[in-house]
């Protein structure tokens, strides 16, 4: 069965120090997305492509984060610098694309402490 | 602006009893609604959804929802709970005239606990 990959799964970095993360969608899906979950909350929104291109970066902190999906297929979360207040879950999701609501499949995450 | 409000935190029952998570949302439009569970440190698994179609939806793993319009509603059931139902869950709405977006806002969540 096909999954979304993501890497690391576990990240500990230090503030101001920069931080990524990897995402590989399932293979077809042309929307991917980046939440971020704090603990004890419900996933967030962070950003959301269509193929290559951003359709939604409004809750995104562009200060210091930055995602890339250079060919529409794996994208790249990047913070920098971290700061405490980013440890949480980041989770990546992709969809198949269309005029109606479709199922996200997530991966399985990558927790991030800062320190 | 929609939103999802999850009452109760936490939820415990005991092994076979009924289960009974509750989601209210808001939206101005009718949305579609979701049930999320989360295991610990994974990802999100769909376990069921609403998209305007029958009102009471079966999911997997034996869990179902009813749609209530007049009371916002969109709770989760399953009759009899299981160990392995233990767990996180999180209802999600999305609004069907969000231009295609498949936007999802999640709310903050309730952690099931099954004791023996």
């Amino acid at each position: 069965e096909a999954e979304v990959a993501q890497s690391p799964r576990y990240k500990i970095t230090e503030k101001s120090q920069a931080v990524a993360f990897w995402c590989d969608p399932i293979s077809g899906h042309a929307t991917l997305y980046w939440y971020r979950q704090i603990l004890g909350q419900g996933p967030e929104l962070l950003v959301q492509f269509q193929d290559e291109s951003v359709v939604d970066d409004s809750q995104l902190p562009k200060d210091r984060f930055s995602a890339e999906r250079l060919k529409g297929v794996d994208s790249t979360l990047k913070i920098q610098p971290a700061e405490l207040g980013d440890s949480a879950m980041y989770l990546c999701a992709s969809s198949i694309t269309g005029t109606g609501i479709y199922e996200q499949y997530f991966g399985p995450g990558t927790r991030l402490t800062v320190t | 602006a929609q939103s999802v409000t999850q009452l109760g935190s936490h939820v415990s029952v005991s092994e076979g009893a009924l289960v009974l998570l509750r989601c209210n949302y808001s939206s101005s439009v009718p949305p579609y609604l979701f049930w999320y569970v989360q295991y610990p440190n994974q990802g999100l698994q769909l376990l069921l959804k609403y998209t305007s179609a029958a009102t009471l939806v079966k999911g997997i793993n034996g869990f179902e929802a009813e749609f209530k319009k007049s009371e916002t509603s969109f709770h989760l059931t399953k009759p009899s709970a299981h160990m392995s139902d233990a767990a996180e869950y999180f209802c999600a709405v999305s609004d069907p005239f969000s231009g295609g977006y498949n936007k999802l806002i999640f709310g903050a969540g309730t952690r099931l606990a099954v004791h023996p």
